[in-house]
């Protein structure tokens, strides 16, 4: 399996620009994870799907970001208007069952700048 | 709710000494507890997880934690560090009945020659 994919790898944009992540999960994994990791803050969870539905979004920092899951295979993490402050790396990652004791699979990430 | 404190933002070891990164968490329930690794410009990877078995976990590269409920504690340990083990390293506690996980802050591992 060639694990959880991540486009594009590196972003470089300008404030007030609309900014899209795409992830990949490993083929048979339920759950999708976007996370969110800064030098200040550390590894945040942003939002998690079950069965590509969203379950808890409550560590989405405010309503320029949402995230959507159209079918098991494809997720997106979109920032409109994208501000400097959400310069970080972003990751997503997979696992196949309960994710609380299940091995979580990351991908490479995506590190986005926001100029 | 849980919680996971690592101790240590920065550890340096020398080539072949031991390895003790350390990990503390607080849950009101037996939980599971997991160390994750990052190798630069990597995704996460699970090294080892705890989960109600064996209090004493072995992972991948020659690492191994040690559950301990009465010191609230998972350290990580390696009799022999390589050059290879820079890295970070998150230590992350969850509760089954919560469907949450938490990282700690990560420990970055230098090796010097």
């Amino acid at each position: 399996d060639a694990g959880v994919i991540q486009s594009p790898r590196h972003e470089v944009t300008e404030m007030g620009q609309e900014v899209t992540l795409r992830c990949k999960p490993i083929s048979g994994h339920d759950y999708l994870f976007w996370y969110r990791q800064t030098m200040m803050r550390g590894l945040e969870l942003l939002i998690y799907f079950n069965n590509n539905v969203p379950i808890d979004d409550s560590g989405m920092p405010e309503d320029r970001f949402s995230a959507k899951m159209p079918n098991a295979s494809f997720s997106t993490l979109k920032i409109q208007p994208s501000e400097p402050r959400d310069s970080a790396v972003y990751f997503c990652a997979s696992s196949f069952r309960q994710f609380s004791t299940d091995t979580q699979y990351f991908g490479p990430g995506t590190r986005l700048t926001v100029l | 709710a849980q919680s996971v404190t690592q101790l240590g933002s920065h550890v340096s070891v020398s080539e072949g000494a031991l390895v003790l990164l350390r990990c503390n968490y607080s849950s009101s329930v037996p939980p599971y507890l997991f160390w994750y690794v990052q190798y630069p410009n990597q995704g996460l990877q699970l090294l080892l997880k705890y989960t109600s078995a064996a209090t004493l976990v072995k992972g991948i590269n020659g690492f191994e934690a040690e559950f301990k409920k009465s010191e609230t504690s998972f350290h990580l340990t390696k009799p022999s560090a390589h050059m290879s083990d820079a890295a970070e390293y998150f230590c992350a506690v969850s509760v089954p009945v919560d469907d949450k996980i938490i990282f700690g802050k990560g420990t970055r591992l230098h090796i010097l020659p």
